[in-house]
């Protein structure tokens, strides 16, 4: 079946420090492909999406391209800050399956002043 | 500019009571979902909904019910309360065709079964 695959956790690093946390996935459709963060004591809220091969998503200074060649959606930031602390999830959806979401395990992101 | 609520936020069950988690929103959305989260696990789907009056299972429906009467409400029902279903609870919702799929959460709903 569908399934997302992301990096263990915890990540931890100093402030301003390049951030990427790695996601692949596997489908048997064309996906469309999100990242998710949650902040403590929240709930899910969509960082940034990508619907075709070759897309980049951006927000807030994260980035991910859709590599479909590799399967990958790799979530990336130049500079982390204190407040990009959070679990972030990739997440999967395919064409025609209601709009529902496979998501990835999460990966814990501290970040340390 | 509520979105997603959920209630309650944190609720303690005894083995075999039963309980109901309330989810609304007020986004006109048809497609709403409830998933479960547990420990590096991620999230997990449990039943969703296309509109009032249609559900299906999701990926782990078992102890589970639900019902959409309205478009607005989408309840999940716990029967008899397991210590399995130890978990954090979240409520999603989705406008569906044309919007590629983005969900909305609501906070979440921390149930400990003891």
């Amino acid at each position: 079946g569908d399934s997302v695959t992301q990096m263990e956790g915890p990540v931890t690093l100093s402030e301003e420090a390049f951030l990427t946390i790695n996601c692949t996935y596997t489908a048997t459709g064309y996906p469309s492909l999100f990242w998710y963060v949650q902040y403590p004591g929240e709930g899910l809220q969509l960082l940034l999406k990508a619907t075709k091969a070759d897309d980049k998503g951006s927000n807030k200074g994260f980035e991910a391209t859709y590599r479909k060649e590799t399967t990958s959606f790799h979530l990336e930031k130049g500079s982390v800050q204190v407040s990009d602390s959070a679990v972030y999830f990739c997440a999967l959806t395919l064409r025609g399956s209601n709009y529902k979401l496979t998501f990835g395990k999460g990966t814990l992101l501290t970040v340390n002043p | 500019n509520a979105g997603v609520t959920q209630t309650p936020k944190f609720r303690i069950l005894k083995i075999g009571q039963s309980m109901t988690l309330q989810c609304a929103q007020d986004m006109n959305h048809n497609y709403m979902y409830w998933y479960r989260q547990d420990p590096g696990m991620g999230l997990k789907l449990i039943y969703y909904s296309v509109g009032a009056g249609i559900t299906d299972k999701g990926e782990v429906p078992n102890g589970y019910n639900v019902s959409r009467s309205t478009t607005e409400d989408f309840p999940l029902r716990l029967e008899l309360a397991a210590p399995s279903q130890t978990s954090v609870y979240f409520c999603a919702s989705s406008y569906g065709q044309g919007n590629t799929g983005e969900l909305f959460f609501g906070e979440g709903s921390r149930l400990t079964v003891l």
